[in-house]
């Protein structure tokens, strides 16, 4: 079945500790990717999306995410948290005009 | 920047009740719109596409006369919780795409409904 995969369900780091979070999707053929970040009592926001050209995508709050598309992933990348970045992180990919998200990841944050 | 509007916020209703739940898109036209819901500590679930003049489209596994989607206008959905049951307490979510190539989509800010 199509599906979209996030690896860690639940990450705990320090601040300014290097965050990498996977995201695996099973789609065949043209996606478009997203992540978006819900923080706690709010409500989603999109940290950055690609659609085509430059793979690396840079996006708010010092994100980033790199599509590597013979991997069919699109992780999301952060060099040095903060204890803001405490939130809810959910991979999408939108194909046929429908957006998958996967599971979604918890990111805890030690001030 | 696109703006989706969602009515209301929270709803807390007894057993039974009907519950409408409103989308907006407020600075554009959106012939397709989503509704999504969202257990807890789970990701959002599409559950149907709404269509501007036409029958939504609806996932599998979710009740078509339960879940009664109207999309009146290129800029208003509406969700029907029919009969509502506690199981159908839940996060609701809605979201729209802007026209044009690259747009993503823009969410509202959820509806949480429980029903007692």
């Amino acid at each position: 079945a199509q599906s979209v995969s996030q690896h860690n369900h639940h990450v705990i780091l320090s601040e300014a500790a290097s965050l990498e979070l996977g995201c695996n999707y099973s789609y065949g053929g043209t996606v478009n990717l997203f992540w978006y970040v819900q923080y706690p009592g709010q409500h989603l926001q999109l940290l950055l999306k690609y659609f085509s050209g430059d793979p690396l995508v840079k996006g708010i709050k010092g994100f980033e995410a790199e599509f590597i598309k013979s991997k069919f992933s699109f992780n999301l990348r952060k060099p040095s948290v903060q204890w803001s970045d405490t939130a809810e992180y959910f991979c999408a990919v939108r194909r046929d005009d429908k957006i998958i998200f996967g599971k979604g990841t918890r990111l805890h944050i030690l001030p | 920047g696109a703006v989706v509007s969602q009515h209301p916020s929270r709803v807390i209703c007894k057993s039974g009740t009907s519950v409408k739940i409103e989308c907006r898109s407020l600075d554009f036209q959106a012939t397709t719109m989503f509704w999504y819901r969202q257990f807890p500590k789970k990701s959002l679930m599409l559950m149907a596409t709404s269509n501007e003049g036409s029958k939504a489209t609806y996932e599998q596994g979710v009740e078509k006369d339960k879940f009664l989607i109207n999309h009146a206008s290129l800029t208003l959905s509406t969700l029907t919780v029919t009969s509502a049951h506690p199981e159908d307490s839940s996060f609701y979510i809605c979201s729209a795409t802007p026209p044009g190539r690259y747009q993503p989509q823009h969410f509202g800010d959820g509806t949480r409904l429980s029903i007692l």
